[in-house]
């Protein structure tokens, strides 16, 4: 059975750094053609993906925000980290991460529940 | 960088009802399309995938077809369960993800 699931902070504060962690079990990100992603939904909005890591190490990030996005993996603690400086109200959203365990990296067929992040002073 | 449309926006239908919903890319996509159910206070679920693929646990009712820039989602019945906010999604070559605004198929 593949889960995943995310943690961190519910609440943040505008310029500071949100880390979020994401760890997932019944697969492993070492095997060929396994990523996990980060997407973000702002209330009533559609999806929006942040970054990508891939099974080989290869990472992608969104261009609109890649200055301020790093992921990382842990892949003997089974564990994707996401960070996001300089937060802004605007970045207020749900938070989920997701497995593209059998497309090649295309689509992500397995998804967190999400953590609603919200950003205020 | 490639833009889905999704259309119509909203999709009034009673239950047992056809659903037809539309994605368009601003370029060929080829067949790299997918298909995404949301529901109310849950995470997106993979329907459909390589634009005509039903993904694991997936139900027959659920159909996709199209290729290069028009694609299409296809309910045969509707059934209570099915009333959501739909998304198709494309990953780019570069690669870059992208997701279209979504159409909700409400109740009538």
């Amino acid at each position: 059975q593949i889960t995943l699931k995310e943690s961190g902070p519910t609440l943040v504060k505008p310029t500071q750094t949100l880390t979020l962690t994401c760890s997932f079990s019944g697969f492993s990100l070492s095997t060929s053609g396994v990523a996990v992603g980060w997407i973000r939904q702002p209330p009533g909005k559609a999806p929006e993906w942040l970054a990508v890591i891939y099974w080989d190490g290869d990472k992608r990030y969104s261009p609109s925000l890649k200055s301020r996005l790093t992921i990382a993996k842990d892949t003997s603690k089974n564990q994707v980290v996401l960070t996001l400086t300089n937060m802004d109200p605007v970045d207020t959203a749900t938070y989920y991460c997701a497995g593209s365990v059998d497309n090649w990296g295309y689509y992500f067929d397995y998804w967190g529940q999400g953590t609603l992040v919200t950003v205020s002073s | 960088e490639t833009v889905l449309t999704q259309s119509p926006a909203t999709l009034s239908l009673s239950p047992g009802e056809r659903a037809i919903l539309s994605c368009r890319a601003s370029q060929s996509v080829s067949k790299y399309l997918a298909w995404y159910q949301q529901k109310p206070g849950q995470a997106p679920r993979l329907l459909i995938y390589g634009a005509s693929n039903r993904a694991t646990g997936i139900p027959a009712r659920f159909s996709g077809s199209g290729s290069g820039t028009d694609f299409t989602l296809t309910i045969s019945s509707l059934e209570p369960e099915d009333f959501a906010v739909y998304y198709c999604q494309h990953r780019s070559d570069w690669p870059r993800y992208s997701f279209g605004p979504g159409t909700e198929v409400d109740m009538k």
